[in-house]
């Protein structure tokens, strides 16, 4: 296994811009979520894929949060018209199917800073 | 929503010696998973540890070992012969193992940032 990677690592943007990461999960991981992490918090739930179905929203998944994953590989985050309080680092894990299904493995993120 | 509860910011220890994280959590829930993830300041994180609530016996994995004990909702990480390496942001995170509108999801702790002395 490759690990679960995300693309691009940093990303500045200015306020408005609209942005795209992605996440490439771990080959036969059949599950994927997105976390948002900010400075001095724990990762929080955005929402999770299994296979191309998206499961679970949270509610911090505003109206200018969308997420894909139309081949049930890998993922797209979307944010658009970005604000200053979009800035942290977005995380990506996958899983799994069978017994070890609960675990989830996490990429190195995504930094984006809003200025 | 499940809550966890990490009461300790920072901890730190000398090399070679040992250090005990906490966390408790709170859930009506009967089946869950509870891990133990670092995440050094490279900021990918890392699994450290995994416990299945159904089965008594504390999860070890080499140096790194769990006291959970469930009636009270704690799950403490303990680290023997600790190195310079161990140096990182630890968290603790809650999993439902029940079907339902949030199978999948963990819910983490604010973490504890541990130092390593030499």
């Amino acid at each position: 296994d490759t690990g679960v990677s995300q693309d691009p690592r940093h990303k500045i943007t200015k306020r408005g811009q609209n942005v795209t990461f992605r996440c490439d999960p771990i080959s036969e991981h059949n599950r994927l979520y997105w976390y948002r992490q900010t400075l001095g918090q724990g990762p929080e739930f955005l929402t999770y894929f299994q296979n191309e179905a998206q499961l679970e929203k949270s509610r911090l998944l505003s109206d200018r949060f969308s997420a894909e994953r139309p081949k049930g590989s890998f993922s797209t985050l979307e944010i658009q018209r970005t604000e200053q309080g979009d800035s942290a680092m977005y995380l990506c894990a996958s899983s799994p199917q069978g017994a070890r299904a609960d675990t989830q493995y996490f990429g190195p993120g995504t930094r984006l800073t809003v200025l | 929503a499940q809550t966890v509860t990490q009461s300790q910011p920072e901890m730190s220890v000398q090399e070679a010696e040992t250090v005990t994280l906490s966390c408790t959590y709170d859930t009506s829930e009967s089946d869950y998973y509870l891990f133990w993830y670092k995440q050094p300041p490279s900021r990918q994180m890392i699994l450290v540890i995994r416990q299945e609530a159904y089965k008594q016996q504390n999860a070890t994995e080499n140096r790194f070992s769990v006291n959970f004990q469930k009636a009270a909702k704690s799950f403490s990480l303990k680290i023997s012969d600790s190195q310079l390496g161990d140096a990182a942001m630890y968290f603790c995170a809650y999993r439902s193992a029940n079907r339902g509108s949030t199978l999948g999801r963990l819910y983490f702790g604010r973490g504890t940032q541990l130092t390593v002395w030499p």
